[in-house]
């Protein structure tokens, strides 16, 4: 079964801020929630992690909801450059016990900046 | 930066030849891996490298086979390549500490079974 639930597809207009879902119901405790993404013709690329509080880093926002089942990446002025396959991924860190079983990448959200 | 490098951006090979895919990090990471992409498919890991010398299977590791004898490469190997072989072939790295670990991923290599 699927940790994650995103949509398939999303458009955005350029210069707005993208927010990108993802259901993750079955988060345990010492789950963290991942986001990559993959442009096109690229290996996917590290944005941002999270456990519970909400995240910023230089490329994006992670809020995390306070029962931990869903979360939101925001790209806040997004770009055409921003166009790329978008992962959600819940899983328990290497360096923390977890397996390589929890290396899972979903289908992940298309999101395609309109300009 | 965490530089990873494959061997090939593109690859084509003829049904039952002998394939190797290698891939290179430059940051002494212990951990490496190699992904398939299939359109609709996602990622789906093949092999994991936790040290040289050390591999646990992913979740389609039938067809291939790894080899990691030294800390900075990890090499995929097609026995025998079939045409259902055809994909996208991603490697790449992995480090981490205080709870969390983040991967390094290489561009790809299209590989391409006539």
């Amino acid at each position: 079964d699927a940790k994650t639930t995103q949509p398939p597809s999303m458009d955005c207009a350029e210069g707005r801020a993208a927010n990108l879902p993802c259901n993750h119901s079955t988060i345990s405790g010492n789950e963290y929630v991942y986001w990559y993404r993959q442009i096109h013709s690229q290996g996917p690329q590290y944005i941002i992690h999270g456990l519970k509080n909400n995240e910023t880093n230089e490329m994006a926002s992670l809020i995390i909801t306070e029962d931990r089942k869903s979360s939101t990446l925001i790209l806040p002025h997004a770009t055409l450059r921003d166009t790329a396959v978008y992962y959600c991924i819940v899983r328990v860190a290497l360096y923390s016990g977890g397996g390589a079983d929890g290396l899972t990448f979903g289908k992940g959200t298309h999101l395609i900046i309109q300009p | 930066d965490v530089k990873v490098t494959q061997s090939s951006r593109y690859l084509v090979k003829r049904t039952g030849e002998k394939v190797f895919l290698e891939c290179v990090q430059d940051m002494d990471h212990e951990n490496m891996f190699w992904y398939r992409q299939d359109p609709g498919l996602g990622l789906r890991l093949i092999y994991f490298s936790y040290d040289v010398k050390m591999k646990e299977k992913g979740d389609i590791p039938e067809g291939y086979s790894v080899s990691r004898e030294k800390k900075e490469r990890f090499s995929l190997i097609l026995e025998s390549a079939s045409t259902n072989q055809t994909s996208m072939y991603l490697c790449g790295s992995l480090t981490g500490g205080g709870g969390t670990d983040t991967q390094y991923f290489g561009p790809g290599t299209r590989l391409t079974v006539l």
